[in-house]
């Protein structure tokens, strides 16, 4: 098992509808949760971090933590074009982090 | 405006050859790590520092691979000699390093290439 698993996708949404992209995880003692996005030929670029249970709405973007069943999610409202690219989680395991493999997300206009 | 930066930004050079890159963390960030991506595997972690201090090396190929971070400023990773099968993006990312925080931001990375 991975420690942390995404589908890959690709995930194909509609211009203005949400996207919503998942990650589990297997080490329950991670506290530190972040979702990072990557366009094609770029670096990742942190765009949530959440650290307790529930939902963190930043914009246009919230990410949800559930410990208790180990996955957290991100739902983009109002897809735009602009937000296609490779969706990275990255949980905490001490120091480091562990990053899935990513899901690819296409806004199709 | 805060950012990591790397150089160089694209390296072609032969196998056998030696390779280093260089990156400046954020200013006042006290965590460095240096990570590979490839298609196939996706983005793997090679080393990691907190004050200039290695703590995690155990993904690096210790034959050829080797990190140093001679001051706060600046973090290095040495290939030598280099393989084809080293080629890859090479990008470092800096945290602040808080117990409660383990944000990390990326430099733009360094695209190698091994012939």
């Amino acid at each position: 098992q991975k420690e942390v698993e995404q589908n890959s996708g690709p995930l194909s949404v509609p211009e203005g509808a949400i996207a919503s992209l998942n990650c589990t995880y297997s080490d329950r003692v991670s506290q530190s949760f972040f979702w990072y996005r990557q366009y094609s030929g770029k670096s990742p670029e942190l765009i949530m971090s959440i650290y307790s249970n529930g939902d963190k709405e930043d914009g246009r973007f919230t990410a949800q933590l559930n410990k208790a069943s180990q996955y957290v999610s991100l739902l983009i409202r109002d897809s735009q074009p602009s937000d296609s690219a490779t969706y990275l989680c990255a949980v905490n395991k001490g120091n480091k982090l562990v990053f899935g493999a990513g899901t690819i997300l296409r806004v199709k206009s | 405006d805060a950012r990591v930066t790397q150089t160089p930004r694209h390296k072609v050079t032969e196998m056998g050859q030696e390779v280093t890159m260089r990156c400046q963390p954020i200013l006042g960030h006290n965590t460095v790590f240096w990570y590979r991506q490839t298609m196939m595997q996706g983005l793997e972690l090679l080393a990691y520092f907190r004050n200039r201090a290695p703590l995690d090396d155990s993904g690096m190929p210790k034959d050829r691979f080797s990190a140093e971070m001679p001051d706060a400023t600046l973090a290095t990773l040495k290939i030598q000699p280099s393989e084809p099968r080293d080629s890859a993006v090479y990008f470092c990312a800096s945290g602040s390093g808080g117990f409660s925080s383990y944000e990390q931001y990326f430099g733009p990375g360094t695209r190698l290439t091994v012939t």
